[in-house]
């Protein structure tokens, strides 16, 4: 199974601030990548498909890059209601795995 | 608008079979298929299979083959997901997700369900 690791595992930033999360793939998985972020209590929600596309409502702060092995989310303007923990997906390899996911807080 | 709801929670004891149902509304049933996904109280996701909205296939994860079955009803509009000889380690929220595309090979998960609890207690 492909293993992906994500660093930090947690992180605190303010309102304002930049912020990168990265994920790495222990094999290759092209651009096969979503990024989601989930809230205490709440289901994921897809912010990354296919590593780049951002999807459809979700604020253009946020934003995806990579491909193989090495993965990026950044979010370049930290809101409040950006608090929360992101995990990477990959789709290459079967099980579609999960990163262990980081959380960012104040 | 996509909608998923799954059904309420569930507490079984060690050993039982737990059925939870995810009922699709928004979109047209058959054209996507559903991806189950666990999350274990303060831990990661963590992917299950997925079935076909179209003909049933399914994918199952080789940790749940032998445990977990995935069925459709297109004349409900419901996926459901059966795990069977639970144990304690089955203490999770149970996920139901839409894949982007009619199988779920390569697809992310684009709409996502409530969850439910399920908790293993003897």
């Amino acid at each position: 199974a492909i293993q992906l690791t994500q660093s930090p595992p947690s992180l605190s930033a303010s309102v304002g601030d930049r912020v990168t999360i990265s994920c790495r793939a222990s094999q290759g998985v092209s651009s096969a990548l979503a990024w989601y972020q989930q809230k205490p209590g709440k289901a994921p929600k897809l912010l990354i498909y296919e590593a780049s596309s951002l999807e459809s409502g979700v604020p253009p702060r946020f934003s995806g890059s990579g491909s193989g092995t090495d993965f990026t989310l950044t979010i370049s303007s930290l809101q409040p209601e950006d608090f929360a923990t992101y995990y990477c997906q990959q789709f290459t390899n079967y099980p579609f795995t999960f990163g262990p996911g980081t959380r960012v807080d104040v | 608008q996509v909608h998923l709801v799954q059904s309420g929670a569930e507490v079984k004891k060690p050993g039982a079979s737990v059925k939870v149902s995810c009922e699709a509304s928004g979109y047209t049933f058959t054209s996507f298929g559903i991806t189950w996904v666990r999350q274990a109280p303060g831990q990661g996701l963590e992917w299950m299979g997925w079935i076909s909205g179209h003909n049933g296939d399914t994918t199952y994860a080789q940790k749940f083959q032998d445990r977990v079955t995935m069925t459709t009803d297109t004349s409900t509009r419901t996926m459901n997901m059966e795990l069977r000889s639970l144990r304690s380690d089955d203490t999770a929220v149970y996920y139901c997700a839409r894949c982007s595309g009619g199988d779920c090979y390569g697809r992310y998960l684009q709409h996502w369900g409530q969850g439910t609890p399920v908790t293993g207690s003897s």
